[in-house]
């Protein structure tokens, strides 16, 4: 049973440029989260998929990120125009509906702009 | 909203003493869930232990230990006999249902514990 995996693992990107993460998760878990963490602090949720159907967005994800997932699998997040406080670990987790609720998470993308 | 106090930011220990982690939740929910992660170095949240808001028996996990105290809304962790295995950020993590029943989680700030040899 392969965990939560997440690509790529560390971003660079200058301001202004878009950036894709991709997060494939425990392959019978069919809700999908994505979080972002900053230096020092906890996690912090951004939305969240059941299957295909995004159902929640956090206040957080601006009109500049986008999060996708087709076909109930893997799933996507997009940021456009990257701006430096952007810079953040990007953690993907999921779970599986009907367990004890906990989530698993990946190892996380490391995004960095400059 | 929900929120998750974590006060103490660093804690050392010498290797094999317990140490303690205080969380602190506030909730308007009746039905919610507490977690505890660790993140170590390489930067994975691993998850440790979870317990629901109907059950507040403490438990025992190895060298791992809960008190779910509701009255106080109070979830504390402690690792007993630790390791330098154990260092890592620890983090105190609620949840509720949502209206998806989607279970977000709202994180503390964090444990920062280090085990010295």
């Amino acid at each position: 049973d392969t965990g939560v995996s997440q690509n790529p693992r560390h971003k660079i990107t200058k301001r202004g440029q878009n950036v894709t993460f991709r997060c494939d998760p425990i392959s019978e878990h069919n809700r999908l989260y994505w979080y972002r963490q900053t230096l020092g602090q906890g996690p912090e949720f951004l939305t969240y998929f059941q299957n295909e159907a995004q159902l929640e967005k956090s206040r957080l994800l601006s009109d500049r990120f986008s999060a996708e997932r087709p076909k109930g699998s893997f799933s996507t997040l997009e940021i456009q125009r990257t701006e430096q406080g952007d810079s953040a670990m990007y953690l993907c987790a999921s779970s599986f509906e009907q367990s004890t609720y906990e989530q698993y998470f990946g190892p996380g993308t490391r995004l960095t702009v400059t | 909203a929900q929120k998750v106090t974590q006060a103490q930011t660093e804690i050392s220990v010498v290797e094999k003493e317990d140490v303690t982690l205080d969380c602190v939740y506030e909730t308007r929910d009746t039905t919610y869930y507490l977690f505890w992660y660790k993140q170590p170095p390489s930067g994975e949240l691993v998850f440790l232990i979870r317990r629901n808001s109907f059950d507040e028996q403490n438990e025992i996990s190895g060298r791992y230990s809960w008190n779910f105290q509701k009255s106080t809304s109070s979830f504390n962790f402690t690792i007993t006999a630790s390791q330098v295995v154990d260092s890592a950020v620890y983090f105190c993590a609620l949840s509720d249902l949502g209206v998806y029943g989607n279970n977000r989680l709202a994180f503390g700030k964090g444990n920062q514990v280090v085990v010295i040899p």
